[in-house]
């Protein structure tokens, strides 16, 4: 099973963007597909989008079609997830997490990032 | 997408119980592709079922998993300690993938 360390807190203004990485060991990073998972405070659990370093290929939510990007660096073995045009409602832990495709169950979870967003 | 309710919220019971936790989806999920999650404060999520009923490695025999198509079950045959926590379920069979609300158990 990978082990993912994400990277720490982060507060940002309204409007802006934020960069959460995620770098996998213990696993072959190009077999697996990584994807984000959110948590906003009160709230379910949300899958955002994933990619699949293996053929290069990304998919969304729609709900956040647009303003999040999901990039894997294989040379290092982390992901980067990137989400724009920041608002209060995006303030949540993101997970950064691992399974055969995005469409799937996740078998590895990153320890979690607290994204707060906030004039 | 595929809504999933889980029922109850919240289940008050004492260690050594056994648990029932519901997951009930608004349509069939595809292949019974229903997963279950343990999570625990400050942790992240522990993969428990995938397939609406295989274990995941590790997990003790003591959860397991069962239905189909809109209707799905997590037991916890006799409750531990370490047990008490929130667990979600997760269809996908259908993208986007979706989580159900949760269930919190919490000691009596």
């Amino acid at each position: 099973q990978v082990q993912l360390v994400q990277s720490g807190a982060e507060v940002k203004k309204p409007g802006s963007s934020v960069k959460v990485s995620c770098k996998a060991s213990g696993g072959t990073f190009s077999t697996y597909a990584v994807s984000w998972v959110r948590q906003a405070p009160g709230q379910r659990l949300e899958w955002m989008g994933g990619a699949i370093p293996m053929f290069g290929t990304t998919n969304y939510s729609q709900k956040f079609q647009g303003r999040v990007t999901v990039v894997v660096d294989e040379s290092t073995s982390t992901a980067y997830m990137d989400l724009r045009s920041l608002t209060p409602d995006d303030t949540a832990v993101y997970y950064c997490v691992f399974g055969a495709l995005p469409l799937h169950y996740f078998d590895s979870w990153g320890q979690g990032t607290l994204v707060t967003v906030s004039s | 997408e595929i809504v999933l309710t889980q029922s109850p919220g919240t289940l008050s019971l004492s260690p050594g119980k056994r648990v029932t936790l519901s997951c009930r989806a608004n349509q069939s999920i595809s292949s019974n592709y229903l997963a279950w999650y343990q999570h625990k404060v400050g942790q992240a999520p522990r993969l428990l079922i995938f397939g609406a009923s295989t274990r995941a490695t590790g997990i003790p025999d003591r959860f397991s998993g069962s239905g189909s198509g809109t209707d799905f079950t997590l037991t916890i045959s006799r409750l531990e300690p370490e047990d008490f926590a929130v667990y979600y379920c997760q269809q996908y069979g259908s993208s986007p993938a979706t989580f159900g609300g949760g269930t919190k158990v919490e000691i009596k």
